[in-house]
């Protein structure tokens, strides 16, 4: 089953809106929610990470909000640039283990 | 310092034939990590490998999938017997570290595999 669940499946925004993605997990030994960007024919790269002793981490235009007791992360793009089309992906992993588990994917499309 | 290099970035097989996909980690790496993503979405952790050893090998199918990671040379991926279902794309992921922490930046740009 997914152990991470992503929406929405698309967005759409004009440039300098603020596209906001959700993420949801179940297992509470979750202890890593790093988030991936991937542009069409590439591989993914490390956007920003969190780790849930904190509700917030902001790098540049990006910022992670995170509700532990929801299990709930998202992602929000600031001042959202045509540039920032991609497609987004959260992942969750335990400290120790071996593997990353994705979300399913969001299709961001900024709109000049 | 080039990043985690993969080929052949596309590779195109018939039904029944093998496919062989490798995988060049960063310098210094001796860790790898290959993730399979299919058609719309996320990538699924397929197996974890350290020089010469398969450490955890819990996502890859039972049947016709090998991975292998020798002392010197890339890591390979082959699947044998290709089937339609087998198209995707394979990512593989490299670290210099023992995986306290999983690979949170350094994947290579896949191998897209069609099988016909």
């Amino acid at each position: 089953q997914q152990q991470v669940k992503q929406s929405p499946q698309s967005l759409i925004v004009q440039k300098g809106g603020i596209p906001i993605i959700n993420c949801a997990y179940e297992n509470t030994a979750f202890d890593y929610f790093p988030w991936y960007q991937q542009f069409p024919g590439k591989g993914p790269a490390l956007l920003i990470a969190i780790r849930p002793d904190v509700s917030e981490k902001k790098e540049g235009r990006f910022t992670i909000s995170f509700n532990k007791s929801a299990k709930q992360f998202s992602l929000h793009i600031m001042d959202s640039q045509p540039g920032d089309s991609a497609t987004y992906f959260c992942a969750a992993s335990i400290t120790g283990a071996n593997n990353l588990f994705f979300g399913t994917g969001t299709r961001l499309t900024v709109i000049p | 310092n080039a990043g985690v290099m993969q080929n052949p970035r596309h590779l195109v097989r018939r039904r029944g034939q093998e496919a062989r996909l490798r995988c060049s980690p960063m310098k210094g790496h001796s860790h790898v990590y290959w993730y399979r993503q299919l058609p719309e979405e996320g990538l699924k952790f397929m197996v974890y490998l350290q020089k010469e050893n398969i450490i955890d090998e819990s996502g890859m199918p039972k049947e016709r999938f090998s991975a292998e990671f020798p002392k010197e040379g890339p890591s390979i991926l082959r699947i044998q017997q290709v089937v339609r279902g087998d198209s995707a794309a394979y990512f593989c992921a490299s670290s210099p570290w023992r995986p306290g922490i999983p690979p949170s930046g350094f994947f290579g740009p896949g191998t897209r595999l069609t099988v016909t």
